[in-house]
């Protein structure tokens, strides 16, 4: 069954520095996402993509963050400057299309802040 | 009012036992709704949709109530490996999902 990879699994970084985190969604899947999980928080909406641009962004997604998808199955997320509050688990997901079909998420980068 | 909300629980039932979970969300526009599971610091996975005529899936049963705005999750007999936290998720006319802060299951022996 096709899966959303991301890596690295665990990101350690000290306060101040950039850091990419990298996915590859399902192939044919055409909206792509990232969420935050802060620990014991709920999951939170960072932005969406589809069409090689961002269609929606959270107030959460400022001028540190931003997207790309460099090439037809990457797809990434730079945080500029680090700060301690980033740290969290950052999930990838993608969809085939349509407000009803299921987004199936990555197992997740966990970002610390140092 | 929270957009969506959940109890936390824990619910700690016994093998065997059924328990249900309801989940209630403010936007009356909402068109899609779902439940996930989420094991300890994994990634959500998809338990399943939920449709307004409701729906079944083995032992799992979920129903939406438009009217009263809220969502359920019937989980019969359970079992230990059912133990997860459960996210009621709820979607409007756009594509970004609304996660509640879930709930937490644990069944034991």
């Amino acid at each position: 069954e096709p899966e959303v990879t991301q890596t690295p699994s665990h990101q350690v970084t000290q306060m101040g520095q950039e850091v990419i985190l990298r996915c590859v969604p399902i192939s044919n899947h055409l909206y792509f996402y990232w969420y935050r999980q802060i620990l014991g928080q709920k999951v939170e909406f960072l932005v969406s993509f589809y069409n090689n641009e961002i269609s929606e962004k959270s107030e959460i997604f400022d001028d540190q963050f931003s997207v790309e998808r460099p090439d037809g199955s990457n797809f990434t997320l730079k945080i500029r400057s680090t700060k301690l509050e980033d740290s969290a688990m950052y999930f990838c997901a993608s969809q085939l299309a349509g407000v009803t079909d299921t987004q199936y998420f990555g197992p997740g980068t966990r970002l610390t802040v140092l | 009012r929270k957009e969506v909300e959940q109890d936390p629980g824990p619910f700690n039932v016994p093998e065997g036992a059924t328990v249900a979970f309801n989940c209630t969300y403010s936007n009356s526009a909402s068109q899609s709704f779902f439940w996930y599971r989420q094991d300890c610091r994994k990634e959500p996975k998809l338990l399943m949709s939920v449709y307004s005529s409701g729906n079944e899936d083995g032992r799992f049963t979920a129903q939406l109530n438009r009217a009263s705005q809220y969502i359920s999750l019937l989980i019969r007999d359970s079992k230990l490996s059912d133990s997860a936290t459960y996210l009621c998720v709820v979607r409007g006319g756009s594509y970004i999902p609304t996660f509640g802060r879930g709930t937490s299951l644990i069944v034991h022996p």
